[in-house]
C-alpha cells in the first residue's frame, strides 16, 4: 500500500511553454502533499506545501506564479510550471502523508518526473 | 535546514552489513528519526523510523543512542541494488503538514 504515482515520468518542452505534472496517491486519501525539486548532484529541495481545497503554501525563493499548484481533491495534486524556461530544467517529485488513523507518519514520495526545456 | 550531519559517502562490499552513521545532536524531545534512499532518478524510498527504541523490519535496523544525539542505520546483507543516496532526516511523525528537509545525505557504493 501507500503507492504514490507521478505522471508524466519525463517530459521535453520549447521554453516559454507550460507543463503540468500530475502526482496522485493511488491507495490512499492525502489533505496534504509536498512537491519538491532536484537539481542534478543535488539534493531535494521543497518548493510548496499543497492542501486540499486551500491555496499551496510555497517556500521562500518559489515564485507562486510560476509554479501553480493545484490540489482538487484528496488523491490528486497537480503542479503546473508556466512559461519554462531552461533554468526550470530539473525533476520534480511529489510526496504525501496518509490520512488514515493510526499512520506513523512517513511520507511516500512518486517515481519524478524529469523536465527538460529546450 | 536539515538537522542532522552524515559523511558524504561510503562503500560496503556485497554481501557484508553497511552501517551508515547520522549524527544529530539537536534533536527534540518529540521528534523521530526517519531513513529514506533514493535510488538514480527515482523518488525516495521510505526505509525506517524510529523515537528512542531500536527499529529493524525487513529493510534494516536502526539504532538509536541512549541520548538520542546520533543514531546508526544498518543494512544486514548490502547488495548492488542498495547503492544509492541514504538520507537521515528528524521530524515531528504526526504533523501532518510538516514536510521531509532533505540534507546532503550519503552516498552509499555497494561493490561487488
Amino acid at each position: 500500500g501507500a503507492v504514490v504515482s507521478q505522471h508524466p515520468s519525463w517530459v521535453i518542452c520549447k521554453s516559454g511553454t507550460s507543463v503540468k505534472i500530475e502526482c496522485r496517491s493511488l491507495d490512499f486519501q492525502a489533505t496534504t502533499m509536498f512537491w519538491y525539486r532536484q537539481f542534478p548532484k543535488q539534493s531535494l529541495m521543497l518548493m510548496a506545501t499543497s492542501n486540499e481545497g486551500s491555496k499551496a503554501t510555497y517556500e521562500q525563493g518559489v515564485e507562486k506564479d510560476k509554479f501553480l499548484i493545484n490540489h482538487a481533491s484528496l488523491t490528486l495534486s497537480t503542479l503546473t510550471v508556466t512559461s519554462a524556461h531552461p533554468e526550470d530544467s530539473s525533476f520534480y517529485i511529489c510526496s504525501a502523508r496518509p490520512d488514515r488513523r493510526g499512520f506513523t507518519g512517513e511520507l511516500f514520495f512518486g517515481e519524478g518526473s524529469r523536465l527538460t526545456v529546450l | 535546514d536539515a538537522k542532522t550531519t552524515q559523511p558524504p559517502s561510503m562503500d560496503c562490499a556485497e554481501g557484508r552489513a553497511a552501517n551508515l552513521p547520522c549524527n544529530h545532536s539537536t534533536i527534540s524531545g518529540n521528534e523521530y528519526v526517519y531513513w529514506y534512499r533514493q535510488i538514480h532518478s527515482q523518488g525516495p524510498q521510505y526505509i525506517i523510523h524510529g523515537l528512542k527504541n531500536n527499529e529493524t523490519n525487513e529493510m534494516a535496523s536502526l539504532i538509536i543512542t541512549e541520548d538520542r544525539k546520533s543514531s546508526t542505520l544498518i543494512l544486514p546483507h548490502a547488495t548492488l541494488r542498495d547503492t544509492a543516496v541514504y538520507y537521515c532526516i528528524v521530524r515531528v511523525t504526526n504533523s501532518g503538514n510538516t514536510p521531509l528537509v532533505f540534507g546532503k545525505g550519503t552516498r552509499l557504493s555497494v561493490i561487488a
